[in-house]
């Protein structure tokens, strides 16, 4: 099993800035990373596949970067709808795709 | 506009069988190269991925669920399904059905609390 750890598990941040949150993997994944975002009450929504590209209807705000074992998410100027969880997730072992345990992004 | 449904019984006593069903709108569930995923997470905890099913039939489970999971599909209804035996409190969650391309899942339900108590 791929283990997938984020950090930090909390991140607070103000309006307005940027925010960073990592993602690592417990051996290589290539570029096979997803980000998601969660609010309270929904489903994920998917953010970015393939380590860096957005998905449709995704801000450019948004962006990812990454390969091998380290990743990144960069919400370069946070928005009030942006506070919410986010989760990476590698498909690179078809057979047993793995979701981190979640950053929870929340304002300062 | 793809939309994903589940339906099922929130209620399911201790070592009994777990039922969901995905019914897939706005467009065929046989159509492009998708697979069709099950997803769980517990109330304040992360994703726990449970299979996927191509429109062939063809599955993938978690090792660690596969003892216990059942996913297929129905073509005609354009539903996929999830039956998960010999259930515990452990597996009390919410559940998710998703749309998978290799490129992560773009489409979710809205996820549907399925509880384990007698």
């Amino acid at each position: 099993e791929i283990v997938m750890t984020q950090s930090p598990a909390t991140l607070s941040v103000s309006p307005g800035e940027r925010a960073t949150l990592s993602c690592r993997a417990s051996q290589s994944v290539s570029s096979n990373l997803a980000w998601y975002q969660q609010k309270p009450g929904q489903a994920p929504r998917l953010l970015i596949y393939g380590a860096s590209t957005r998905a449709t209807g995704i801000p450019a705000r948004f962006s990812g970067s990454g390969s091998g074992t380290e990743f990144t998410l960069t919400i370069s100027s946070l928005q009030s709808e942006d506070f919410a969880v986010y989760y990476c997730q590698q498909y690179n072992n078809w057979l047993r795709e793995t979701f981190g345990q979640g950053t929870k992004l929340e304002i300062k | 506009q793809v939309q994903l449904q589940e339906s099922g019984p929130g209620l399911v006593k201790p070592s009994q069988t777990l039922s969901l069903t995905c019914t897939v709108s706005g467009g065929s569930i046989s159509s492009g190269s998708y697979y069709w995923s099950w997803i769980r997470q517990p109330a304040g905890k992360g994703l726990e991925w449970i299979g996927r099913i191509y429109t062939s039939g063809s599955t993938n489970y978690n090792p660690s669920l596969k003892s216990r999971v059942t996913i297929s599909v129905d073509t005609s209804k354009n539903q996929f399904s999830l039956k998960l035996s010999s259930v515990t409190a452990a597996d009390t969650a919410v559940y998710y059905c998703a749309r998978g391309a290799g490129l992560g899942y773009d489409y979710w339900g809205q996820g549907t609390l399925v509880t384990v108590s007698s």
